[in-house]
């Protein structure tokens, strides 16, 4: 199966800073890459769907000018957390495949904003 | 929108116990079925999944799961449980939409205790 890595794994950072999370697949070209958001004991939540070389495609209630996708490669996705404020910290995973394959996951990055 | 409903949120059970985690999905279309595995302070890791075909999969370590599309179910079993099988599960369901990506709907999960 894909293996994808994030980074950073942790990041703590203050109030207003804006943090840029990677997620790489290492043995897969990806076109569509997926990034959730878990809560402390809850479950993920899909936030959006990066699409390689277009518009990511956001779920309902996330704000696409807050969490900025980029997907500038086939084995690339960045999300960037802009203006970070206490309320964004969560643990944040990517996942690559889809499309009548399973779902891949990246390690997650651990976000804490002080 | 699809939801997906976990029915144990903590299980507690003594090793070589059989297991039995329900799931319960709300769509109206096709879905493709998952449950996932998240050992402590690891990446979450495929167990099984159903596409189509057989409705009783069976995955890693000795689990299975049967989907029952007339109770909107996909329970995961493993008859003989280890202390090695504690971890939080998901469930999990996608539509199928026929070889296009779309993203999953996870279920809260189960945290899973295993006593030695």
């Amino acid at each position: 199966g894909a293996v994808v890595s994030q980074h950073p794994s942790w990041v703590i950072c203050k109030s207003g800073t804006s943090v840029k999370i990677e997620c790489r697949s290492l043995d897969f070209q990806a076109t569509t890459m997926f990034w959730y958001r878990q809560f402390p004991k809850q479950s993920l939540m899909l936030m959006a769907t990066s699409n390689e070389g277009s518009k990511a495609t956001y779920e309902q209630g996330v704000e696409k000018d807050k969490f900025l996708i980029n997907h500038a490669s086939l084995t690339l996705s960045t999300l960037t957390v802009t203006s970070a404020h206490p309320e964004d910290s969560s643990f944040y995973i990517c996942s690559v495949g889809g499309g009548g394959q399973p779902q891949h996951f990246g390690d997650g990055t651990r976000l804490s904003i002080l | 929108a699809q939801s997906v409903s976990q029915h144990n949120h903590h299980v507690i059970l003594s090793e070589a116990a059989s297991l039995e985690l329900g799931c319960n999905y709300s769509y109206g279309g096709t879905v493709n079925l998952f449950w996932y595995v998240q050992y402590p302070g690891q990446h979450l890791q495929l167990l099984l999944k159903y596409f189509s075909g057989d409705p009783l999969v069976k995955g890693i370590k000795g689990f299975e799961a049967e989907f029952i599309k007339s109770k909107f179910s996909f329970n995961l079993r493993k008859p003989s449980v280890q202390w090695s099988d504690t971890a939080e599960y998901f469930c999990a369901v996608t539509p199928d939409s026929g070889g296009g990506a779309d993203g999953l709907t996870f279920g809260k999960g189960t945290h899973l205790i295993i006593q030695p």
